[in-house]
């Protein structure tokens, strides 16, 4: 009955740095969704896959790209981190008509 | 696009105690979907509450209920009884229909409430 899981927790990178979040869903969800949680800011998309094979932009892609490895999972890459990406990272998964459902989130902080 | 905003950053209720937390959308959708979810100091995102456009009747989930007014684009959130363990941040969401495809939620930017004991 594991949901969303998303590693790591908590990751702290420098300034140019590389590093993908991962996201893995035991629920046979069709789609899947990267947020980025900012103070005062709400949750923002940044990227979702509406079914497997399909990836799309929201409202903050730039800095990041997505891969719908599979049905099951989808990463989130920050290929050059920069501090403006210091952020908490939510994975969300849903079907059509029903709840999203989240990942415990990701702390990451760029120094 | 649609957009939700939450008018009030913050607010504060006295335990057992009902509070309101106000939500607008804006959207020229007629089916749709609304939501309340809260977060804990734990990061968790727990879904409070749901509705549907199409259904006039509000929803209630125990001591939570809302507030839909589809004419006024208005979706706020009662909560009756406060608790200690309402204490949270809450987000009000808006999702397209189905017909739409599987689209994602569109938040609002949140209400931090503070219950006093």
């Amino acid at each position: 009955n594991a949901g969303v899981t998303q590693t790591p927790k908590f990751q702290v990178l420098k300034t140019g740095q590389s590093m993908t979040l991962q996201c893995a869903q035991d629920m046979n969800h069709n789609s899947m969704y990267w947020y980025r949680q900012d103070p005062g800011m709400g949750l923002r998309l940044i990227y979702y896959s509406a079914s497997e094979g399909t990836t799309d932009k929201g409202e903050v892609p730039n800095g990041y790209n997505v891969s719908r490895l599979n049905k099951r999972e989808f990463s989130l890459r920050l290929e050059s981190a920069a501090p403006s990406q210091t952020s908490v990272y939510f994975c969300a998964s849903s079907e059509v008509r029903f709840k999203a459902f989240f990942g415990q989130g990701t702390r990451l902080t760029v120094v | 696009a649609q957009t939700v905003t939450q008018s009030q950053p913050e607010m504060s209720v006295q335990e057992a105690e009902t509070v309101t937390l106000s939500c607008t959308y804006d959207t020229s959708e007629s089916d749709y979907y609304l939501f309340w979810y809260k977060q804990p100091p734990s990061r968790q995102m727990i879904l409070v509450i749901r509705q549907e456009a199409y259904k006039q009747q509000n929803a209630t989930e125990n001591r939570f209920s809302v507030n839909f007014q589809k004419a006024a684009k208005s979706f706020s959130l009662k909560i009756s009884d406060s608790q200690l363990g309402d204490a949270a941040m809450y987000f009000c969401a808006y999702r397209s229909p189905p017909n739409s495809g599987n689209t994602p939620l569109v938040f609002g930017k949140g209400t931090r409430l503070s219950v006093i004991a």
